[in-house]
């Protein structure tokens, strides 16, 4: 069975700094390009980044831009997103996604929720 | 202010057909291929369409998805009460080098 198994979020402080982790199972997780998108509470979906197969290759949303790092270990099959210089419009469910471009975001996580307040 | 333009809510009846629009421009939709996604509340997206009209497997053929210009349709037919979820579009968009997602089109089944 293909899973995303995503960690690491929680309450942290304005300017604060979290780093989520993507855990990958049931498909060759070397072979394809991964991704993060959020949803705020009651929003609508939001890319936030996403990262080549070989990992060379990143982009960002203007809103993260500078403040997150998207970053992936094929031989651990596993996604990361560190998240720095937190602000309050950064709360939301984060979401680790397989796939990109060509074939859309086939495989979701469950998601893990991040909460930046004071 | 979503890059890609959806309908906040459709609706109508069970049995009946639906289309969701969503539109876009020439460096995204325009170029690039369209998914679809499936979100009931509390729950992650499912893809339901890719590559403007191809189902992933055990996504039934109610849905269908189609692309012209810069705009893009999903297709509902045999509406159930168990459709009654939020449906966003997105791409790729080659100019700004993002992924975009639409607003995202809440359906009622009446």
């Amino acid at each position: 069975e293909v899973l995303l198994l995503e960690s690491g979020g929680g309450l942290v402080q304005p300017g604060g700094s979290l780093r989520l982790s993507c855990a990958a199972s049931g498909f060759t997780f070397s072979n394809y390009a991964m991704g993060w998108v959020r949803q705020a509470p009651g929003k609508g979906l939001e890319w936030v980044s996403g990262i080549s197969v070989s990992g060379g290759s990143t982009d960002y949303a203007d809103s993260v831009k500078g403040r997150f790092s998207i970053s992936r270990d094929n031989s651990k099959k596993m996604l990361y997103l560190q998240m720095n210089s937190l602000r309050a419009e950064d709360t939301a469910v984060y979401y680790c996604a397989k796939g990109g471009v060509s074939n859309g975001m086939d495989v979701w996580g469950q998601g893990t929720t991040v909460t930046v307040s004071s | 202010q979503s890059v890609l333009t959806q309908p906040p809510s459709v609706s109508a009846a069970p049995g009946q057909k639906v289309t969701i629009s969503c539109s876009g421009s020439s460096s995204n939709i325009g170029n690039n291929y369209v998914s679809w996604y499936q979100q009931f509340p509390g729950t992650a997206p499912k893809l339901l369409i890719y590559k403007n009209n191809e189902r992933p497997s055990g996504i039934p053929d109610r849905f269908s998805g189609s692309k012209s210009g810069t705009s893009a349709t999903l297709g509902i037919t045999g509406l159930q009460t168990g459709d009654e979820a939020d449906y966003y579009c997105g791409t790729w968009d080659s100019s700004l080098s993002v992924w975009v997602f639409g607003g995202g089109t809440k359906l009622t089944v009446l």
